[in-house]
């Protein structure tokens, strides 16, 4: 089966630098993802590395390590409405990458 | 971005009945939706696969009898929960994959959380 292991909670303190690690383990690989979920709210998709390296995307940037298994998302400036649940996904490549397969979510704390 | 909505945004019904839950693709087509099912801090979990015009399809464990999909039109899917029960109380949430997007990208819609009492 596939497999995805992130951390389950992270604390930080309001404009710090915060990293959300996640290893995968899957008989194929389409590309690791992030998604943002506030409490109550639906998840919202923060980005996509299907190469290994940085993407940046404002205060938020994503890293992948292909050879590691590996990628974390890297959250900068960090503000108090970045509380909330983040998930690593990738696409389950037993079905030719058509589903999703979520992580277990990391739940960030950011204090003031 | 593409928008994704759900109705209702929350529901409370009595043990035995049966709820409907709608998600509509609002600006795109969409010839898949995705059902999920989360329950207080955990992970999503889908439930099963929506197709325009087929049979969903069901993840192992989901019982196609009691979770009811179906997919009439491009912008439309329904998952009818029958017989509720208190332990079918969760967060369901519903995605969405444009007609010819990767499916990297898949846009949420904003959950229903239904309480079974």
């Amino acid at each position: 089966g596939q497999s995805l292991e992130q951390p389950s909670e992270v604390t930080a303190v309001e404009g710090a630098i915060v990293q959300i690690n996640c290893t995968y383990q899957t008989s194929g690989f389409y590309g690791l993802s992030w998604y943002q979920q506030h409490d109550g709210g639906a998840p919202t998709f923060l980005s996509y590395n299907a190469l290994d390296g940085l993407e940046e995307t404002g205060r938020f940037s994503s890293f992948l390590s292909r050879s590691d298994s590996y990628g974390y998302l890297l959250l900068q400036e960090l503000q108090m409405k970045d509380s909330a649940s983040y998930f690593c996904a990738v696409r389950d490549p037993e079905t030719g990458g058509f589903k999703t397969i979520f992580g277990a979510g990391t739940r960030l704390f950011v204090k003031a | 971005g593409a928008v994704v909505s759900q109705h209702p945004s929350w529901v409370i019904c009595k043990s035995g009945t049966s709820v409907k839950i709608e998600c509509r693709s609002l600006d795109f087509q969409a010839t898949t939706m995705f059902w999920y099912r989360q329950f207080p801090k955990q992970s999503l979990m889908l439930m099963a696969t929506s197709n325009e015009g087929s049979k969903a399809t069901y993840e192992q464990g989901v019982e196609k009898d009691k979770f009811l999909i179906n997919h009439a039109s491009l912008t439309l899917s329904t998952l009818t929960v029958t017989s509720a029960h208190p332990e079918d109380s969760s967060f369901y949430i519903c995605s969405a994959r444009a007609s010819g997007g990767s499916a990297d990208t898949q846009y949420f819609g904003p959950g229903t959380r239904l309480t079974v009492l």
